[in-house]
């Protein structure tokens, strides 16, 4: 099962900051939070991941919360071409594996 | 897509046939994944290889094989013992490493249905 909750689908107005919120109350100290979206029938595009501080890069803005139970996701300037499902995921490590667990995402729909 | 590709991009079988989907990738990545994706749900991963010549079953492994034999390529075989193999199958690629941040970069897809 999937370590984060997120809403099922947002708006957000064309221009304007997109912020997607994602729980993970079960996070451990050493996992880290990704994020990456996912345009229809395409893969999934890596956004940004951070553990414990605050990042941006040149597509978004990742904060997490003090206590690392939350995170949010910033997209500054919405556009139409951000319309995408966003998943939020806590990286797990089983044995000497990578499980990257994908929940069902958050469906953003920009509007004009 | 980084560097990752995945081919066909559609592939047709009939019910009881085996199909081997192709993932190759340029990034000298370590290690490889293969996930698959039905309409309006997230991504489960089929399995995963950390190194050539190894690989482990993830979720969802019954019904499918794969095999590492060079670093770049990591072909899937959806077998006909697979029940309900119409769906978007997507291959990822990582640097490797066990701890730390190590992030997968996804291939195109394929969207496979049988007949």
């Amino acid at each position: 099962d999937a370590k984060t909750t997120q809403p099922t689908s947002m708006d957000c107005a064309e221009g304007r900051a997109a912020n997607l919120p994602c729980n993970h109350s079960t996070i451990s100290g050493n996992e880290y939070v990704y994020w990456y979206r996912q345009i229809h029938s395409q893969g999934p595009q890596y956004i940004i991941h951070g553990l414990k501080n605050n990042e941006t890069n040149e597509m978004a803005s990742l904060i997490i919360t003090e206590d690392r139970k939350s995170s949010t996701l910033i997209l500054p300037h919405a556009t139409l071409r951000d319309t995408a499902v966003y998943y939020c995921i806590v990286r797990v490590v089983e044995n000497y594996g990578q499980n990257f667990v994908f929940g069902p995402g958050t469906r953003l729909s920009v509007l004009p | 897509d980084g560097g990752i590709t995945q081919s066909p991009k559609y592939l047709f079988r009939k019910e009881g046939q085996n199909v081997t989907l192709s993932c190759e990738q340029n990034l000298n990545h370590d290690a490889m994944y293969w996930y698959r994706q039905d309409p309006g749900q997230g991504l489960r991963l089929i399995y995963y290889s950390q190194i050539v010549n190894d690989f482990q079953k993830g979720d969802i492994a019954e019904g499918y094989s794969v095999s590492r034999e060079k670093k770049e390529s990591f072909p899937l075989t959806v077998t006909s013992a697979q029940k309900n193999p119409t769906a978007f199958y997507l291959c990822a690629s990582s640097a490797g490493g066990r701890f730390g941040s190590d992030t997968q970069y996804f291939g195109p897809g394929t969207r496979l249905t049988v007949l």
